[in-house]
């Protein structure tokens, strides 16, 4: 198994443009989520998914979109780049039995706007 | 107030010291509580669940306090590979398993 990969690891943008950033997991969970972390803030929630097609917004929702099409995959879409929005994103899946809930995280993409 | 807290740290001990880290939670509504580990530019690691009555695995013990909502990280005979940073996390009753973390501790074990 490949746990929780993620695509790109790195991505420079410009103020304004738009991207996705890629989430798959291999595990069949159903349970998936975007965090983001920034120095001193920890990680926050941006969006999560209880299972394919169905989403809901987290702590930190405003400039990011997703969807859930199928139980592998959960892509993170950032609208119009802000560089409010540089920050190390993390995406994570769990299952009901994996650890009462303990959730695996992907190795993260680190993200620059300018 | 933050939901979950914890001292940034950072804590620097000597390799075969014992070590502690708190962390506290505001929402009594708290069910789940959990230990992570993050190395330097990785993503977080589960390290362990926190049950209530207790847990140990290795050198590691967590302990829950819901009277007083922390819970705990107790490493003994620590090791140079167990400097990281320690995040707590917290899932409330209800919330479809959405983590809160704390900003994390920062260990540092020194030869």
């Amino acid at each position: 198994n490949a746990g929780v990969t993620q695509t790109p690891k790195f991505q420079v943008l410009k103020t304004g443009q738009s991207m996705t950033l890629q989430c798959a997991q291999d595990m069949n969970h159903e349970y998936m989520s975007w965090y983001r972390q920034d120095p001193g803030m920890g990680l926050r929630l941006i969006h999560y998914s209880v299972g394919a097609g169905i989403t809901d917004q987290g702590e930190v929702p405003n400039g990011y979109n997703v969807s859930r099409s199928t139980t592998e995959d959960f892509p993170l879409r950032l609208l119009s780049a802000a560089p409010s929005q540089t920050s190390v994103y993390f995406c994570a899946s769990s299952s009901g039995t994996s650890g009462r809930g303990g959730q695996f995280f992907g190795p993260g993409t680190r993200l620059t706007v300018l | 107030r933050k939901e979950v807290e914890q001292d940034p740290g950072p804590f620097n001990v000597p390799e075969g010291a014992t070590v502690a880290f708190n962390c506290t939670y505001s929402n009594s509504a708290s069910q789940s509580f959990f230990w992570y580990r993050q190395d330097c530019r990785k993503e977080p690691k589960l390290l362990m669940s926190v049950y209530s009555s207790g847990n140990e695995d290795g050198r590691f013990t967590a302990q829950l306090n819901r009277a007083s909502q922390y819970i705990s990280l107790l490493i003994r005979d620590s090791k140079l590979s167990d400097s990281a940073t320690y995040l707590c996390a917290v899932i409330k009753r209800g919330s479809a398993r959405q983590l809160t973390f704390g900003s994390g501790t920062q260990l540092t074990v020194l030869p």
